[in-house]
Order: C-alpha cells, then structure tokens, then sequence
C-alpha cells in the first residue's frame, strides 16, 4: 500500500489566488513527521514545510500552511497569494517515525502552474 | 542556515562509464541519504550512510552498483558505476537538521548516452 497519496497530477491556480495541493497518509506509528517540497525545473528540493504528529497547531511558513488533519490522515499544503515562481513540481513525504535517522518516503508529485 | 553542496551538478556520461557523486555538509551529520529520481517519477532512496559503517541500501540497490563512501561526518560520495541509460536521472543526498527536519543538496542531474 502506498504510504503517501497525492491525488492531483497537475493543478492550476490564477496569480495571487489561493491553491490547496492534497496529500493523505497510512501509519500505524503514532510519531511521525510529513514534509513538503518544492521541486523546480532545476531539479533542487527545496524544503517547504514540516508538521509532527504530536504538533497541536498547524505548521505554517510564510505563504505555506499545512492544514493537518490526524484523523482523516491528511496533510494538505496551502499556498496563499499565488506567484508566477511557485510553478514547480511539490511533493508530499513521511518520516516514520520521525526522529531516529529515518528516511523520507515521497508521494508521487503534484505539478503546479500559476497563470498570469 | 547549514549548506550542503553536492557536485557535480549535472554530466553527460558514456555508458559502461563510472561517476562519483560528492556531497559535502557545512556542519556533522549522522546520516546522509541518497536518493534517485528517474526522470518524471518521485524520489527513491538508495541508501543510508552512516559513518564509520557501511551504507544499507534498499530493496533494488547493490552495492556494486552504487557503491558509498562516508569517511567522515560531513562528507559522502555515491558512485554509479559501468551505467548505462537506465541510470539517467536526478541524484540527490539528504540530511537531516534542526529539529528532524531535512534537507537536500542541489541534485546531480546525469544523462547517459
């Protein structure tokens, strides 16, 4: 079973509007930490975002919120006011548990283009 | 913030060919991660390098093939030997900072012809 779902292939979202890229999980550990990342034509992974388990509030950075929801097992990245350099591939991943030199597992990507 | 440095950036190599892959870390790490990413898919891991041990590499990876070196806490290399074009795709090491979180070197992106 896939530990990481990203169900959206592509999206598009209008300049400066908002842009919510899904991702869901399976795990049975209760620590875990979720992760997203910004991947650009350059080919670099850019750290976006990260939210444990035991994290009571939402993680936010800048434009970027993580609307964690535990129970339903997801992880939805928020995107605010929209920019054209947001265009890029942004992946989803896990870390189980999320201390103790674990590796990441990655969903399979979500391409997102801002148009103008 | 810390700076990983992973070189080379990109080559073009010939198959039957070996490349090695450097990532250098301004600050000690305990675990350095390699990752695959054939070209239009997600990120595989190879394997881990802990220093001072030998890499474990994961289901599909042999260490003839992607042979690891770690000789030190900040420093790490990853060969891809005798390649051929199946091998084409992005290369990037991984480590962990501040609090769990972890980061990427900047990729090598390798074509074989």
């Amino acid at each position: 079973a896939q530990k990481i779902t990203q169900t959206q292939p592509g999206m598009f979202v209008q300049e400066k509007e908002a842009v919510t890229l899904d991702c869901t999980y399976d795990t049975s550990d209760p620590s875990y930490g979720l992760f997203w990342y910004k991947q650009p034509s350059s080919g670099e992974m850019i750290f976006l975002i990260y939210q444990g388990s035991y994290d009571q509030q939402n993680a936010t950075e800048g434009r970027y919120s993580l609307n964690f929801q535990k129970a339903r097992k997801s992880a939805n990245l928020v995107i605010s006011a929209s920019q054209l350099g947001d265009s890029a591939m942004y992946f989803c991943a896990m870390r189980e548990p999320y201390s103790g030199n674990t590796p990441l597992v990655f969903g399979k990507g979500t391409r997102l283009s801002v148009i103008a | 913030s810390a700076v990983i440095s992973q070189k080379p950036s990109r080559d073009i190599c010939q198959r039957g060919t070996s490349l090695t892959i450097q990532c250098q870390v301004d600050s000690q790490v305990t675990m350095m991660f390699w990752y695959r990413q054939q070209p239009g898919q997600s990120l595989t891991l190879i394997a881990t390098a802990n220093q001072g041990s030998e890499a474990t590499y994961e289901s599909g990876f042999v260490i003839d093939k992607f042979p690891i070196s770690r000789p030190n806490l900040t420093f790490s290399t990853l060969t891809v030997s005798n390649m051929s074009p199946e091998d084409s795709s992005i290369y990037l090491c991984s480590v962990e900072f501040f609090n769990e979180k972890l980061f990427f070197g900047s990729g090598t992106q390798l074509s074989v012809l």
